[in-house]
């Protein structure tokens, strides 16, 4: 069974710039999850969609957005980038809601803002 | 207070030692303990998972609850080369999105 894929896995942007990330889920798995790893902040939680509607989301500001499609494969959007959001941004998929399920995650997407 | 506090290390052993990596949190929802490990360019991975109080062994591998101080303990016996990685403690309320510690970088030494 294929696992958790994200692309692309590697993305160098400016500040100010948009940036559009994807991930594909384990297949079945209908809820996707995003975090953001950086080495001071540690693995933080971002939002998690379950069959296309968004269930929870983490305390980032709205420049973060996401969105599932019917297929379960979801996008995140950072919108006007800064150098702050440089980081390792992964996504990770369940068979049910994140709370109560195994998560699988991806390799990440390591994001760079010059 | 954070949620979960963890000691990011690094914590370098010589290989056969006993590692003890450690876990604090402050939410007494907390109900499922879950230990991730993450290789170098890769995802975290599940490696153990707990309910409640007490001791879960998986091979080399025990993890430690104990609720009553708040305190997550994952040990590994006989240590190798290949435990070398960042390991990542959970805590969990079954129905809020996990909270990660920040994770602790541990290396084996041959």
């Amino acid at each position: 069974k294929a696992g958790v894929t994200q692309t692309p896995r590697y993305l160098i942007k400016t500040r100010g710039q948009q940036v559009t990330l994807s991930c594909s889920p384990i297949s079945g798995h209908r809820s996707v999850s995003w975090y953001q790893q950086t080495p001071g902040q540690g693995l933080q939680f971002l939002f998690e969609y379950f069959s296309e509607t968004q269930r929870n989301k983490g305390n980032f500001p709205g420049r973060f957005s996401g969105r599932q499609f019917s297929n379960s494969r979801s996008e995140m959007n950072v919108s006007t980038l800064e150098l702050g959001d440089s980081a390792l941004y992964l996504c990770a998929s369940s068979l049910g809601t994140s709370a109560s399920n195994e998560q699988f995650f991806g390799p990440g997407t390591r994001l760079t803002v010059l | 207070q954070k949620e979960v506090e963890q000691d990011p290390g690094p914590l370098s052993v010589p290989e056969g030692a006993i590692v003890s990596l450690n876990c604090t949190y402050s939410n007494s929802a907390f109900q499922y303990f879950m230990w991730y490990r993450q290789y170098s360019r890769k995802g975290p991975e599940l490696l153990m998972y707990t309910y409640s109080s007490g001791n879960k062994e998986d091979g080399r591998f025990t993890a430690q609850v104990d609720k009553s101080s708040k305190y997550i303990s994952l040990f590994i016996r006989d240590s190798q080369p290949s435990d070398s990685a960042t390991y990542l403690c959970a805590p969990n309320s079954g129905n809020t999105p996990l909270v990660f510690g920040k994770g602790t970088r541990l290396s084996v030494i041959a």
